[in-house]
């Protein structure tokens, strides 16, 4: 049973335009969640994370918005651009846990 | 530079042979970890370190077997009696373990048996 779930495979937007990237957890223990982007052939990047003491942090044209009481976390991008283009992973972790829980996925394609 | 890295990035293997994936990191991070990623899937982890000579199962670790002899490596051998090798395997290294601290990922290695 997956506990980080990435409900959507694929998501398109027009560039400019704001792309809302959605992920729910089950493990109400997670406590600390991050966002990691992965373009084709490569190795995931971390992108952005946040504490479950917040309920959002922003690092440029990335915002992430936690609701811990609907165990779930979405990733804003505004405004999209076409190098945006690429597999995001949502995950989850226990503050210093032994490892972090990815979601499956989103592809997200950012069109000129 | 600084970094992680795996070799080959595609590998072809016949049923029966056995292969090790490579992973080697520069970045004197104490742990590393092995993840594989299915059509689908996210990436689920197989084996974790965070010391050398320390290693811990991850979620699907049943068929794998590691050893971490030195800080800058921590390869994959996987056998036949791996049901289903076929996959995408990142490695990935972080300062520590947990959360709090983010994980460098190598560019991954797809091994495809046949």
């Amino acid at each position: 049973d997956q506990q980080v779930k990435q409900n959507s495979p694929s998501l398109s937007v027009q560039e400019g335009r704001i792309s809302i990237l959605n992920c729910d957890y089950t493990n109400s223990m997670f406590d600390y969640f991050l966002w990691y982007k992965k373009y084709p052939a490569e190795g995931p990047t971390f992108l952005i994370s946040i504490s479950s003491i917040k309920d959002k942090n922003e690092d440029g044209r990335f915002t992430v918005f936690l609701n811990k009481s609907a165990k779930h976390l979405s990733l804003h991008i505004v405004p999209s651009q076409p190098g945006d283009s690429a597999v995001y992973f949502c995950a989850a972790s226990y503050n210093y846990g032994q490892n972090i829980v990815f979601g499956p996925g989103t592809r997200l394609s950012v069109l000129p | 530079d600084g970094g992680i890295t795996q070799s080959p990035k595609y590998l072809f293997r016949k049923e029966g042979q056995n292969v090790t994936l490579s992973c080697e990191q520069n970045l004197n991070h104490d742990a590393m970890y092995w993840y594989r990623q299915d059509p689908g899937q996210g990436l689920r982890l197989i084996y974790y370190s965070q010391i050398v000579n320390d290693f811990q199962k991850g979620d699907i670790a049943e068929g794998y077997s590691v050893s971490r002899e030195k800080k800058e490596s921590f390869p994959l051998p996987v056998t036949s009696a791996q049901k289903n090798p076929t996959a995408f395997y990142l490695c990935a290294s972080s300062i520590g373990t947990g959360g709090a601290y983010e994980q460098y990922f190598g560019p991954g290695t797809r091994l495809t048996v046949t």
